[in-house]
């Protein structure tokens, strides 16, 4: 059964700075992997889709990366921001388009 | 306007009753899925329909049912609600081609 790990459950940090948040999962048969954020009282809003013969995609500030065959990805914030505070959530698409989240990491950005 | 749209976004009800939580997109997407989130747990999918005439159970259907009237409809039923189906259940579609999933802006389930 595939496990998704979202390692730490919440992260404070300063304006300005540059974080990674980290996301590990146990079955590498994945089609692709999507870092999710979300808002208090909103939904899921896509960030970044990696299909499973990729090795990275980059939006703005963000960048998403695929270790598939150590079952690790990386979604890389630069220039964090106060509207980037959300929580993150990550999650691995297998066959029969099946999602399996994380827990996700609450993101606090300190103006 | 929004794209996938869930309605009520807020429920509170009590054991035993029945509930229906419905979904409605106007993407155009022949996918279509419910989720629920509970704490700790992230989100867990219940169902999901890939047109009118296919329903498939996820991984906690037990307790749900659903119905898909029209490509753009999507709705979960609770039969006889219990405490712990107390949730924030998520609505979400997507395209073959791309497999992004879109999500609505959840409905926040009590059952008392």
């Amino acid at each position: 059964k595939q496990e998704v790990t979202q390692i730490p459950a919440a992260l404070s940090v300063p304006e300005g700075e540059n974080l990674v948040l980290n996301c590990s999962f146990t079955d590498s048969a994945i089609y692709n992997l999507q870092w999710f954020r979300q808002d208090p009282g909103k939904g899921l809003t896509s960030l970044l889709l990696i299909q499973s013969s990729q090795r990275e995609q980059t939006s703005g500030r963000l960048n998403a990366s695929l270790d598939k065959s150590s079952g690790r990805s990386t979604l890389y914030i630069a220039a964090s921001q106060p509207g980037d505070s959300a929580t993150y959530l990550c999650a691995v698409l297998q066959g029969a388009q099946k999602l399996v989240f994380g827990q996700g990491t609450r993101l606090t950005i300190n103006p | 306007d929004a794209d996938v749209t869930q309605t009520p976004r807020n429920r509170i009800t009590k054991t035993g009753k029945r509930i229906m939580l419905e979904c409605s997109q106007t993407k155009g997407h022949d996918r279509m899925y419910w989720y629920r989130q509970d704490p700790g747990l992230g989100l867990r999918l219940i169902y999901y329909s890939f047109d009118v005439k296919d329903i498939n159970k996820g991984e906690i259907s037990d307790g749900y049912s659903v119905s898909r009237q029209a490509q753009a409809k999507f709705s979960l039923s609770l039969e006889s609600a219990i405490p712990n189906q107390t949730a924030l259940y998520f609505c979400a579609t997507s395209e073959a081609r791309t497999d992004t999933q879109y999500f609505g802006p959840g409905t926040r389930l009590t059952v008392l």
